[in-house]
């Protein structure tokens, strides 16, 4: 089964500037890997997904990257608001050929203004 | 329209009763999940439907939880015996199609349970 690393301690930072989370993974490596925003008391919302032959997707202001060298995807939040303020998961299949997912502890983001 | 919907929104029992947790899929969804979220963690995989069937149950963690979907759409959750480490929020999400390829799984509100 698929482990993944996401950053346990919340990332502090100010409005404005660019927010970057991390994704590790360590075993085998997925065709694709999803990012989800979740608020307090509600469940995931999906954000984007990546997959292995893509080297970066971008939405608005955000901009995922995935590289299968190193096992890992970063998630970018650019111009950062206090409105970002979340835990952000990603998720990959729980194994190949599998289309369920593993998701990571979440990172949590906070924007102070 | 409406989006996947749980209840109750919280459920507070005591050791070893017996609960149930009823989710809604998106209507016309045929994929359902269920997953379980400790504080601090990210959703546990418990068990998937592909229509009324369970395609996989492998997250299920003992033989005290049970889930169904007798018409592919509503599902409920069922925990016997209930245990103090039951304790979590239960999120159930839904997929247009399940199996085949990637989806956004739409997640409902959860289910706080806590078992004293």
């Amino acid at each position: 089964s698929q482990k993944i690393e996401q950053n346990s301690e919340a990332l502090n930072i100010q409005e404005g500037k660019t927010a970057t989370l991390t994704c590790n993974y360590t075993n085998y490596s997925p065709a694709y890997l999803q990012w989800y925003r979740q608020d307090p008391g509600r469940g995931p919302v999906f954000l984007l997904l990546i997959r292995e032959n893509e080297k970066e997707k971008r939405k608005e202001r955000l901009k995922v990257t995935f590289d299968t060298t190193l096992k890992q995807s970063l998630f970018h939040i650019t111009a950062s608001q206090p409105a970002d303020s979340a835990t952000y998961l990603c998720a990959l299949p729980s194994s190949g050929g599998s289309y369920i997912p593993t998701f990571g502890r979440g990172t949590s983001l906070i924007v102070h203004p | 329209g409406a989006g996947v919907s749980q209840t109750p929104s919280n459920k507070v029992t005591e050791k070893g009763k017996y609960v149930e947790l009823r989710c809604d899929p998106i209507s016309g969804h045929t994929a359902l999940y269920w997953y379980r979220q400790s504080l601090g963690q990210g959703p546990e995989f418990l068990i998937y439907f592909q229509g009324t069937g369970a395609a996989d149950d492998s997250g299920l963690p003992n033989d005290r939880f049970f889930a169904v979907r007798p018409e592919g759409s509503v599902s409920t959750l069922k925990i016997q015996r209930t245990e103090r480490g039951d304790s979590a929020v239960y999120l159930c999400a839904s997929t247009p199609q399940g199996g085949g390829a990637p989806e956004t799984q739409y997640f409902g509100p959860g289910t706080r349970l806590l078992v004293l």
